[in-house]
C-alpha cells in the first residue's frame, strides 16, 4: 500500500463547479499535511496546509480526518486557472532513529481540469 | 519569499558522463532535498540533507550521490548517467528544523535532465 493515495482523476469540470479530491495516508503517526498545486512542466508550490480543525482560503477548503487518516480538498466557484495537478502532501516521523524532522511523502497527484 | 534555485532548467547530457545538478537557498534552511519525478510515478525522493555535511539516502539513491560542504548549497551527483535517469529533477528546501514539522517544502524550478 502507498503511503498517500490519491485519485489520480482526471477530473474535467465546467467553470462554477464545485470539485472534491480525497487522499488517504496509512502512517497514522503523521504530523502534518498539505495541498500543494503543480501546473504544467513547473515546480509544485504550496496551496495551503491542512488543520486539525480544518481550513479555508477563499474558494478552497481543507479538512482533515485523523480517525479515518484521510485529507480533503475542496474548491468553489472553480476557474479555468484552477487547471493543475494537486497533490496531497503528508509529513511523517520517523519510526526508527533518522532525523527528527520526519519527512515529506507526496501522493502522485490529482489531475483538474476546468473547462468554459 | 524563499528562493531556491537550480543552476539549470534544461541539460543534455551522454551516457556514462559525470553530471552535477546544483541548488542553492536564500533562507538558511538546514533541509534540502533531491526529487525525481516522472510521468506516472509521482515525486520521488532521491537523497536529503538535515545539515551541512550530513546526508541520508530517500527511495531511490542508487545511482546518485549529494554533497552539502555549505548550508546554502546542495549537489546532486550522477556518477555515471545512464539513460533511464533522463527525468525532471527538483530541488526543495525547508526549515528550520526545530519547526520543520509545520513547514512547507519550497521548489527550485526544476531540472529537465536528458541522457542521450
Amino acid at each position: 500500500r502507498k503511503e498517500v493515495e490519491q485519485d489520480p482523476g482526471p477530473f474535467n469540470v465546467p467553470e462554477g463547479a464545485t470539485v472534491a479530491f480525497n487522499c488517504t495516508y496509512s502512517n497514522s503517526a503523521s504530523q502534518s499535511f498539505f495541498w500543494y498545486r503543480q501546473d504544467c512542466r513547473k515546480e509544485p508550490k504550496l496551496l495551503m496546509s491542512v488543520y486539525s480543525s480544518g481550513n479555508e482560503d477563499g474558494r478552497f477548503t481543507a479538512q482533515l480526518n485523523r480517525a479515518s487518516q484521510y485529507i480533503s480538498l475542496l474548491i468553489r466557484d472553480s476557474k479555468l486557472s484552477d487547471s493543475a495537478t494537486y497533490l496531497c502532501v503528508v509529513n511523517s516521523i520517523p519510526v526508527t532513529g533518522g532525523t527528527s524532522y520526519g519527512k515529506l511523502t507526496f501522493g502522485q497527484g490529482t489531475i483538474l481540469t476546468v473547462h468554459p | 519569499d524563499v528562493k531556491v534555485t537550480q543552476s539549470s532548467r534544461y541539460l543534455v547530457k551522454r551516457t556514462g558522463e559525470k553530471v552535477f545538478l546544483e541548488c542553492v537557498q536564500d533562507m538558511d534552511h538546514e533541509n534540502m532535498f533531491w526529487y525525481r519525478q516522472d510521468p506516472g510515478l509521482g515525486l520521488r525522493l532521491i537523497y536529503f540533507s538535515y545539515d551541512v555535511k550530513m546526508k541520508e539516502k530517500g527511495d531511490i539513491p542508487e545511482g546518485y550521490s549529494v554533497s552539502r560542504e555549505k548550508k546554502e548549497r546542495f549537489s546532486l551527483i550522477l556518477e555515471s548517467a545512464s539513460t533511464n535517469q533522463t527525468s525532471m529533477y527538483l530541488c526543495a528546501s525547508r526549515g528550520p528544523r526545530d519547526r520543520a514539522l509545520n513547514q512547507p517544502q519550497h521548489f527550485g524550478d526544476g531540472t529537465r535532465l536528458s541522457i542521450l
